[in-house]
């Protein structure tokens, strides 16, 4: 089956700094990458979606300043959560879709990846 | 606003029984639906999905029912296992694209 690696999968770091977070699918091309945050005790929360090679379409009250995605090829995204605050302490959670999905080879429309805890401190 | 409603965040049921759990979703146009299985740190993982054009779906112990009229679908569990304890969220999307996550339900499957 498909499969998503998230790096790292925790993160701990001083208010400031930026962060970037990883998401590579390991066999199989994904045209499309989504983010998401999840909050304790809350749901998944879409923040983004990225195409390859293209901008990201970021969701209603997401800044895209502060979260920089970048797909530039088509196993991997990165998501860069610039001059991180404690407020940004969250479950950042990737998945990725590509034209199998769409053709019937997988199950689902997209695969999830293990996720990354952050901590700002 | 929310798109996706899990109105119960927890459900407890005895080894063996049935599990049902719900989501409400707002807009018409959601064409594909799926369940999730999510252990706390991990991402989530598939359970099942359904597409607007069925009402009911199966695989093994677990259905997905879909009303659309009601914008209304649900997860039965038969029979539960204590292994079954997560939080289960569901996730409805169109084009096969975007999809919009549930708050969630956590499962207690008692031994």
């Amino acid at each position: 089956g498909a499969v998503v690696s998230q790096h790292p999968s925790r993160v701990i770091c001083k208010s400031g700094t930026s962060v970037k977070i990883e998401c590579r699918s390991l066999d199989f091309q994904a045209t499309t990458m989504f983010w998401y945050r999840q909050f304790p005790k809350q749901s998944l929360m879409l923040m983004a979606t990225s195409n390859e090679g293209s901008k990201a379409t970021y969701e209603q009250g997401v800044e895209k300043d502060k979260f920089l995605i970048n797909h530039a090829s088509l196993t991997l995204s990165t998501l860069t959560v610039t001059s991180a605050h404690p407020e940004d302490s969250s479950f950042y959670i990737c998945s990725a879709s590509g034209a199998a999905f769409n053709r019937g080879q997988f199950d689902q429309p997209q695969h999830f990846g293990d996720g990354t805890r952050l901590s700002i401190l | 606003d929310q798109q996706v409603k899990q109105n119960s965040p927890s459900l407890s049921v005895q080894e063996g029984r049935i599990s049902i759990l719900n989501c409400d979703y707002t807009n018409s146009m959601f064409d594909y639906f799926l369940w999730y299985k999510k252990y706390p740190a991990e991402g989530p993982t598939f359970l099942i999905s359904i597409s607007s054009i069925k009402d009911k779906n199966e695989d093994g112990r677990f259905t997905v029912f879909l009303n659309k009229s009601a914008k209304h679908l649900s997860l039965h569990i038969v029979p539960s296992q204590p292994g079954d304890s997560a939080v289960y969220f569901c996730a409805v999307g169109y084009n096969f694209n975007k999809f919009y996550f549930g708050s969630g339900t956590k499962l207690n499957v008692k031994p």
